[in-house]
């Protein structure tokens, strides 16, 4: 069964740093690309950043671009988001999700909650 | 960029009745670059139809998608209990890669 799940989620004041990781299981990870997806509290999903399946093509949304990095380790299954100076604004749901032909994502992880607050 | 704007944002039926929501895109969006997801509550995306009109793995084949250009349309031919949720349309662009529409909530009347 193709499995995506994500952890490091929690409270972190503005300003502050945190790391996301989605532990990938069922499938060739390293075959695919990964992304990271996003929804703020009762609102609909953003895209957040996308990665290669070797690391060699990584795409940012305007809103990240500069303060958050993706990254992976192939050899562990996993894939990562490190993010820097977090602002009250990205406070969401986090999800990774796999890539399928650079068209959709299928299938999600169950996300993880990041808030920032003071 | 492409701005997908879905509609209505939200859709009051009963289980039984056919439900059409609508998802237009600012430019033309190609075909294949074209998908639905549902979304329940407390749960991630599940991705439905995928190339505007192809069902994705277990997707029942009550749930039909159509349309080309800026105009596209995701149909539940006899709703059941299970298909009240929150509907986003999405495209694959150059810049960014992914857009969503805002969604569509499907309630029960």
């Amino acid at each position: 069964e193709v499995q995506l799940v994500e952890s490091g989620g929690g409270l972190v004041q503005p300003g502050g740093s945190l790391r996301l990781s989605c532990a990938a299981s069922g499938f060739t990870f390293s075959t695919y690309g990964m992304n990271w997806v996003r929804q703020a509290p009762g609102k609909g999903l953003e895209w957040v950043s996308y990665i290669s399946s070797s690391s060699s093509s990584i795409y940012y949304g305007d809103s990240v671009k500069g303060r958050f990095t993706i990254s992976r380790d192939n050899a562990k299954n996993s894939l990562y988001l490190q993010m820097n100076s977090l602002r009250d604004e990205d406070t969401a749901v986090y999800y990774c999700a796999r890539d399928r032909g650079v068209t959709r994502l299928d299938p999600w992880g169950q996300g993880t909650l990041v808030t920032v607050s003071s | 960029e492409i701005v997908l704007t879905q509609s209505p944002g939200t859709l009051s039926l009963s289980p039984g009745e056919r439900a059409t929501l609508s998802c237009r895109a600012s430019q033309s969006v190609s075909s294949s670059y074209l998908v639905w997801y549902q979304q329940k509550p407390g749960q991630a995306p599940r991705l439905l139809i995928y190339g505007a009109s192809s069902r994705a793995t277990g997707i029942p084949d009550r749930f039909s998608g159509s349309g080309s250009g800026t105009d596209f349309t995701l149909t539940i031919s006899r709703l059941e209990p299970e298909d009240f949720a929150v509907y986003y349309c999405q495209q694959y662009g150059s810049s960014p890669p992914y857009t969503f529409g805002q969604g569509t909530k499907l309630e029960i009347k």
